[in-house]
């Protein structure tokens, strides 16, 4: 079955203590990108790639980091979370960055950050 | 800057009772529009691109039409199982990234 797998679904973790959402898709897609979705604003833009090792910021970057080293895995990188990045997280893919081919996202990563 | 506002934030239906979700976007050149399902715990669901104005496409009880300012996702009888949040997004020409308005909630009571 063609997914995007985000893991892991809940978090809950302190300020400053570092962590990972891991992001791995199975259809081969070339793009891969991050997006955080909180209430009253929206969904918004963190990170996106457009293939392995390379990867730009989106509308909302700063405190996060991501890697792509791989085509199938885009993992997020919070290097000292803060409680304003308490948020519900979403990763997605397509084939040309969603305009001819639609973008699949995950089912979310729930972060809080106390 | 590229802006996409959605009304109304949230619309209850009787079943059967058909209705439209309105989608307003101002962008620099319009590559597409796109209209997304979003279940509660899951993520968005695609369902339609629409790249011109004029354009109208289909899918069971949905249609979602394009002018050049704002787009209709029309709801005909409408059923409890399509209570969702319904998100519209567009693509600016150029190296932008989608821009996502912030959804229409739709509850359809039986």
């Amino acid at each position: 079955e063609a997914q995007v797998t985000q893991n892991p679904r809940y978090l809950i973790t302190v300020t400053g203590k570092k962590l990972t959402v891991t992001c791995s898709q199975n259809m081969n897609h070339e793009y891969m990108s991050w997006y955080r979705q909180d209430p009253g604003l929206g969904l918004r833009q963190i990170y996106y790639s457009m293939n392995v090792e390379v990867t730009d910021k989106g509308d909302v970057p700063e405190g996060y980091k991501v890697s792509r080293k791989e085509k199938r895995n885009f993992p997020l990188i919070l290097e000292s979370p803060s409680p304003n990045q308490t948020s519900l997280y979403f990763c997605a893919s397509s084939s040309d960055r969603g305009l001819n081919s639609p973008l699949h996202f995950g089912n979310g990563t729930r972060l809080t950050v106390t | 800057e590229d802006q996409v506002t959605q009304s109304p934030e949230a619309l209850r239906l009787q079943e059967g009772e058909s209705s439209s979700l309105n989608c307003s976007y101002t962008v620099s050149g319009l590559r597409g529009l796109f209209w997304y399902r979003q279940d509660p715990g899951k993520g968005p669901e695609f369902l339609f691109t629409l790249y011109s104005a004029g354009e109208e496409k289909e899918k069971e009880r949905l249609k979602a039409t394009l002018t050049k300012k704002e787009s209709f996702l029309h709801i005909t009888a409408p059923k409890p199982e399509d209570s969702a949040t319904y998100l519209c997004a567009v693509q600016a020409k150029g190296n932008t990234p989608l821009v996502f308005g912030k959804g229409t909630r739709l509850s359809v009571i039986a």
